[in-house]
């Protein structure tokens, strides 16, 4: 079984703050990188897909980035808001299309 | 309305009864995939599907059936279910060729084997 790594494993911040998020995974059979947003009793969300070494993909307040080289993804949140509050997975894809997801970083932001 | 469609939404089962969550999607899609999810744990990979008679395990397949006769269904078969497969499951379906919108997920199936 693949190894994704994600910390912080929860994070609790304040309206306003910056904050972001690691996703390690392995180098090899490299096909995709997935950034979902998840919140209580609803299904994952959809933030973002990377494929290319140095993507960078941004949506709203929320960004990402990709290195596959050293097999690591940043997911950052600028001014972050309560309803930012979810946990957030990353999922690593490989070329057989097989897919092992993070066990996720709890965001809670107080207002 | 672009989605994916599992049912039941809950299930109460007895050891040992066979069951089959069903998964329908109405993008298109050729990949699909299942998902359980456990407290604390992120979402497992049971088995995929890259397109039409096409199956996959994942990192979790033992006590699990799938089959891909049609490219809109998938269907999560349990033969003997045992206590241990109690879990949430979810349902996943995405574009081969365009992966840039990432995997739809069903609204899940919460099920409970006792």
């Amino acid at each position: 079984i693949l190894n994704v790594e994600q910390s912080p494993q929860s994070l609790h911040v304040q309206e306003g703050d910056s904050t972001n998020f690691t996703c390690s995974f392995p180098s090899s059979n490299f096909y995709a990188l997935h950034w979902y947003r998840w919140e209580t009793a609803k299904s994952p969300e959809a933030l973002f897909v990377m494929t290319l070494n140095g993507d960078e993909k941004k949506k709203g307040r929320i960004s990402a980035t990709l290195n596959t080289k050293e097999g690591y993804s940043y997911l950052y949140i600028k001014g972050s808001q309560p309803e930012d509050s979810a946990t957030y997975l990353c999922a690593f894809e490989s070329n057989a299309g097989k897919s092992t997801f993070g066990d996720g970083t709890t965001l809670t932001v107080k207002p | 309305e672009a989605q994916v469609t599992q049912n039941p939404r809950y299930l109460i089962t007895v050891t040992g009864k066979k069951l089959t969550v069903t998964c329908s999607q109405n993008m298109n899609h050729e990949y699909m995939s299942w998902y359980r999810q456990d407290p604390g744990l992120g979402l497992r990979q049971i088995y995929y599907s890259m397109n039409v008679e096409v199956t996959d395990k994942g990192d979790v397949p033992e006590g699990y059936k799938v089959s891909r006769k049609e490219k809109r269904n998938f269907p999560l078969i349990l033969e003997s279910p045992s206590p241990n497969q109690t879990s949430l499951y979810f349902c996943a379906s995405s574009s081969n060729t365009d992966r840039v919108e990432g995997y739809t997920f069903g609204s899940g199936t919460r099920l409970t084997v006792v």
